[in-house]
């Protein structure tokens, strides 16, 4: 069945760092790709996405590209802020979403 | 904006207790889905549903059951809880037209059995 496999954390990091969050998956197919943000006490919201291969999603200052031939999402962003602290979720889906397990991020002023 | 709302936020129930979580979107969305989320585990389906007084198992339906009777609102039942099932649930709600796959999520319902 399908799978994502995302870098396991917990993730600390000084504010201005750059930030790479690795997403790899299983699917048969090609699959629409997202990445979900899940910030303290708060539901999950959909932070980017991307539907086909060589797709960028971008929003907030983070990106991920959609490749195929690595079957990988990687999530980047240049210069983080205390502000993105939070739980990024990788997840894959038509219909129904298979989501990786999480990873938690702190950003230290 | 979507908005999908939970029930509560906080709950705390004994074993053996019935219990209903209940969750409300205002899209009229036809798609709705009930996750389980635990440390380490990510978000795990539930259950789903396409449509009024429909619904599927997901990949942890054991322990639970689901109703839709009406289109806006997706109630998660524990028929007798146990404490294997605290955790925190999440509700989220998908529309069509709205671009390939995009769950909107509520809060979540962290329930607590004791």
């Amino acid at each position: 069945g399908d799978s994502v496999t995302q870098m396991e954390g917990p993730v600390t990091l000084s504010e201005e760092a750059c930030l790479t969050i690795n997403c790899t998956y299983t699917a048969t197919g090609y699959p629409s790709l997202f990445w979900y943000v899940q910030y303290p006490g708060e539901g999950l919201q959909l932070l980017l996405k991307a539907t086909k291969a060589d797709d960028k999603g971008s929003n907030k200052g983070f990106e991920a590209t959609y490749r195929k031939e690595t079957t990988s999402f990687h999530l980047e962003k240049g210069s983080v802020q205390v502000s993105d602290s939070a739980v990024y979720f990788c997840a894959l889906g038509w219909e129904k979403l298979t989501f990786g397990t999480g990873t938690r991020l702190t950003i230290i002023p | 904006d979507v908005k999908v709302t939970q029930s509560s936020r906080y709950l705390v129930k004994r074993t053996g207790e019935k219990v209903f979580l209940e969750c409300v979107q205002d899209m009229d969305h036809e798609n709705m889905f009930w996750y389980r989320q635990d440390p380490g585990l990510g978000l795990r389906l539930i259950y789903f549903s396409y449509d009024v007084k429909m619904k599927e198992k997901g990949d942890i339906p054991e322990g639970y059951s689901v109703s839709r009777e009406k289109k806006e609102r997706f109630s998660l039942i524990l028929e007798s809880a146990s404490t294997n099932q605290t955790s925190m649930y999440l509700c989220a709600s998908r529309g069509p037209g709205q671009g390939i796959d995009t769950q909107y999520f509520g809060p979540g319902t962290r329930l607590t059995v004791l």
